[in-house]
């Protein structure tokens, strides 16, 4: 099965500063890469979405990368806020649907005003 | 319901006791997912159900853990014999994949503590 592997573990940055997290999966037939964030105590939400069509996506301050051929996504936030304070899991699957969302173990982010 | 929907939302139980998790997904949603996060841990895949297709439950860590759906309803996730290492918040999530938005939504999970 999938197996998604992420990086940094933890990741502390100055306010107004760039983040970036990483992350490789393992089943080159995973073509749906999707990033949520967990405040403290919280569920995960979703907050970026790419599928393998495409090799960024943009949503104001988030984007995300792929390389399909080094298997490979990131994750960059911009012009970093306190409240990006958060987990962050990267998560691969198939866009059908025929295999489940499997998750990075996450990054923790911090931002220091 | 506007989400997806767990209860409990906590749960002490002993250790040696059964329980059972349930998990409303949202209404038209073909696909349900469990995860077991331990305090500061990451989100580790238990099971998945996806419309009648057989269900994948590669990560359920021992025969104690099991999960039933009905049809694309409610879903329930059994663990016998707790121990304290079961101890972790179990979150549900559901989506519809294919279409345009397969965002998966989560639960807000049930805290599960054996003592």
């Amino acid at each position: 099965g999938e197996n998604v592997e992420q990086h940094p573990s933890t990741l502390s940055v100055q306010e107004g500063d760039s983040a970036v997290i990483k992350c490789t999966y393992s089943d080159s037939a995973s073509n749906y890469f999707p990033w949520y964030k967990q405040e403290l105590g919280k569920r995960p939400q979703l907050i970026i979405d790419i599928r393998s069509n495409v090799g960024e996506k943009k949503d104001q301050r988030i984007a995300v990368t792929l390389n399909k051929t080094a298997k490979h996504f990131s994750l960059h936030i911009t012009e970093t806020q306190p409240e990006d304070s958060a987990v962050y899991f990267c998560a691969a699957s198939l866009f059908s649907g025929n295999t489940p969302l499997v998750f990075g173990k996450g990054t923790r982010l911090s931002v220091i005003a | 319901g506007a989400g997806v929907s767990q209860s409990p939302s906590n749960k002490v139980t002993e250790k040696g006791k059964d329980v059972e998790l349930r998990c409303d997904p949202i209404s038209g949603h073909t696909a349900l997912y469990w995860y077991r996060q331990r305090l500061g841990q990451g989100l580790e895949f238990l099971i998945y159900f996806q419309g009648n297709s057989a269900p994948d439950k590669s990560g359920l860590p021992s025969d104690r853990f099991s999960a039933e759906r009905t049809g694309e309803s409610v879903s329930t996730l059994t663990i016998q014999r707790t121990q304290q290492e079961d101890s972790a918040v179990y979150l549900c999530a559901s989506s519809s994949p294919g279409h345009e938005n397969t965002e998966a939504f989560f639960g807000q999970g049930t805290r599960l503590t054996v003592v």
